[in-house]
């Protein structure tokens, strides 16, 4: 089955504690995104890559950090330094540059105790 | 302002019903248009997009496009429980028939939470 696979469902974390999300597509995409959602907010865009080994922040990277040293995998850090890290966290990617229609994971629930 | 306004609902009516979920917007450079359907705890699942002004019907569901209103509308004809979820609107600067690259940036409603009761 081709898709985008997020783990873990959910997580718990204390305060403090640094955080990594998995994102892992199959369907050969180039670009990936990271997605913040909160209660009547809507999604946010954390970072972006295009291509492996490139990433821009998105609108609100403060206190996360991603890596791409592979085209199937665009993990997520949640740092210490966020200041409000509980949200849903969703992933995405796309077919191409030029292609703009966007595809999710199923997200991680992160709860910061 | 919010590039992007949406109706938060929550929208309840009875199965059977027309249900129609708007978002307006500010960026007149907006051209590619997408809605999305979230069931809860899941991921959005991409429903219709559409880049030109005018209807777009798949189903059950028609995309509506009014560039000169920056407005968009979707319509669920017949609706059915199993449509309860919460609907996210998006869209972009650019297009597929644009030229050139765009990094994807989409930019998203709020989303309109709607229940289909039996």
């Amino acid at each position: 089955d081709g898709g985008i696979t997020q783990s873990p469902k959910y997580l718990f974390r204390k305060e403090g504690q640094n955080v990594t999300l998995s994102c892992e597509q199959n369907l050969n995409h180039d670009a990936m995104y990271w997605y913040r959602q909160d209660p009547g907010q809507g999604l946010r865009l954390i970072y972006y890559s295009q291509i492996v080994n490139d990433f821009q922040k998105g609108d609100i990277a403060e206190g996360y950090s991603v890596s791409r040293e592979k085209k199937e995998s665009f993990p997520l850090t949640v740092t210490s330094a966020q200041k409000n890290p509980t949200a849903f966290y969703l992933c995405a990617s796309r077919v191409r540059a030029d292609e703009e229609t966007q595809y999710f994971g199923p997200g991680t629930r992160l709860t910061v105790l | 302002q919010k590039e992007v306004e949406q109706d938060p609902g929550p929208l309840s009516v009875p199965e059977g019903a027309i249900v129609s979920l708007n978002c307006t917007y500010s960026n007149s450079a907006f051209q590619y248009f997408m809605w999305y359907r979230q069931y809860s705890r899941k991921g959005p699942e991409l429903l219709m997009y559409t880049y030109s002004s005018g209807n777009k019907e798949d189903g059950r569901f028609t995309a509506q496009v009014d560039k000169s209103s920056k407005y968009i509308s979707l319509f669920i004809r017949d609706s059915q429980p199993s449509d309860s979820a919460t609907y996210l609107c998006a869209m972009t600067t650019i297009g597929p028939n644009a030229g050139g690259t765009s990094y994807g940036k989409l930019t998203f409603g709020q989303g309109t939470i709607l229940t289909v009761h039996p």
